[in-house]
């Protein structure tokens, strides 16, 4: 079955220590995006990829991190995570670049506190 | 001004109506179009692309004015399935996407 699957699904935890949402595609998607989904402000973009080893910034990179080192896997890294990085999280992949529909993973519920 | 609006709604119709939502976009070189439909924080779903001459898939019609740079989507004959918010998606460039804030509709029984 295709999809995108993001893990943890849930995850509280506190300011300042270091976590890494994962996400793992198995459509051979050369795109990979990250985005986080906010009352009132829809989805916006934090870091995408456009194949193995190439990432750039999205609108709200800022407190991210993220790695390409396989084509599969695009993990997103919060170094020092504080309470204004809660939200939901979704990863999205698709083939080659934007004039494709992505596909989204079930989403990750983050609370900081 | 954003570069995807949407009316946030709620749009509030009987089951059987027909009901219609546009999204406006600010970036006239955008090339692709989609609207996604969302359920209640679960992961948004791709319901149709939208193509230059206007498309259809069953009760859902997209459509696309370049010139007024909107899209538009229709549903006929309201199913009280189809309750959810509804997402435009606009990419003004080749790895971008932008999404509109969404419209929720309601279909009452």
């Amino acid at each position: 079955e295709a999809q995108v699957t993001q893990n943890p699904r849930y995850l509280i935890t506190v300011t300042g220590k270091k976590l890494t949402v994962t996400c793992s595609q198995n459509m051979n998607h050369e795109y990979m995006s990250w985005y986080r989904q906010d009352p009132g402000l829809g989805l916006r973009q934090i870091y995408y990829s456009m194949n193995v080893e190439v990432t750039d910034k999205g609108d709200v990179p800022e407190g991210y991190k993220v790695s390409r080192k396989e084509k599969r896997n695009f993990p997103l890294i919060l170094e020092s995570p504080s309470p204004n990085q809660t939200s939901l999280y979704f990863c999205a992949s698709s083939s080659t670049n934007s004039n494709q529909p992505q596909h989204f993973g079930d989403g990750t519920r983050l609370s900081i506190l | 001004r954003k570069e995807v609006e949407q009316d946030p709604g709620p749009f509030n119709v009987p089951e059987g109506a027909t009901v219609a939502f546009n999204c406006t976009y600010s970036n006239s070189a955008s090339q692709s179009f989609f609207w996604y439909r969302q359920d209640c924080r679960k992961e948004p779903k791709l319901l149709m692309s939208v193509y230059s001459s206007g498309n259809e898939d069953g009760r859902f019609t997209a459509q696309l004015n370049r010139a007024s740079q909107y899209i538009s989507l229709l549903i006929r004959d309201s199913k009280l399935s189809d309750s959810a918010t509804y997402l435009c998606v606009v990419t003004p460039g080749t790895y971008k996407y932008i999404f509109g804030t969404g419209t929720r509709l309601k279909v009452l029984a």
